[in-house]
């Protein structure tokens, strides 16, 4: 019972340009969510998050975008840099912050 | 460096064997977090604590499992009579009530 989906397992972009990262989740209950982004060999790193209160957040290149009526959110990473090579994973949680759900992961693979 | 600290980084024993993985919050974080996370797969909760109580646990937490954080600050997790199955990576997250989890390096076991 996979509560969020990351349905595309990889993403190839070229420098400079957006890349577009999807998730989609089951639970209407959810109402906080996150992105973290996961280097190999070290565990994953906190990115950006969104209460389900608001309809985007943005932080510099980082900027979330919720949309609950079809229970979908996305990463958009404008200008898109070769460091951003890495898998990202959307997770979510009812608020209380006691139990998370995370996706399976997309990995981004940024061309020089 | 004062974030999450797990060790060991790399555990490999025989079937049926116990393990136990030890897990260093960040020292002003109240809440640990377990995750078990398995190749192709994100993070996938076990268990959580706030403080010294253990407040939520996961089904995937059969009784082979046990973790404990006895005095509110490092954590243990430990796995009795191993089995092929249980080789994964183990995630340890910390955090503060109002803020997302800093994730440790984890612990990949490896069942022999």
């Amino acid at each position: 019972d996979q509560q969020v989906k990351q349905n595309s397992p990889s993403l190839s972009v070229q420098e400079g340009r957006i890349s577009i990262l999807n998730c989609d989740y089951t639970n209407s209950m959810f109402d906080y969510f996150l992105w973290y982004k996961k280097y190999p060999a070290e565990g994953p790193t906190f990115l950006i998050s969104i209460s389900s209160i608001k309809d985007k957040n943005e932080d510099g290149r980082f900027t979330v975008f919720l949309n609950k009526s079809a229970k979908h959110l996305s990463l958009h990473i404008v200008p898109s840099q070769p460091g951003d090579s890495a898998v990202y994973f959307c997770a979510a949680s009812e608020g209380n912050f006691n139990k998370f759900y995370f996706g399976s992961g997309t990995k981004l693979n940024v061309k020089p | 460096d004062t974030g999450v600290s797990q060790n060991p980084r790399h555990k490999i024993t025989k079937r049926g064997q116990n393990v136990t993985f030890r897990c260093d919050p960040i020292s002003e974080h109240n809440r640990l977090y377990w995750y078990r996370q398995t190749l192709g797969q994100g993070p996938e909760f076990l268990t959580y604590f706030q403080n010294e109580a253990q407040l939520e646990k996961s089904r995937l937490l059969s009784d082979r499992f046990s973790a404990e954080r006895p005095k509110g600050s490092f954590s243990t997790l430990e796995i009795q009579r191993t089995e092929q199955g249980d080789s994964a990576m183990y995630l340890c997250a910390s955090s503060t009530p109002s803020q997302s989890q800093h994730f440790g390096d984890g612990t990949r076991l490896s069942i022999l």
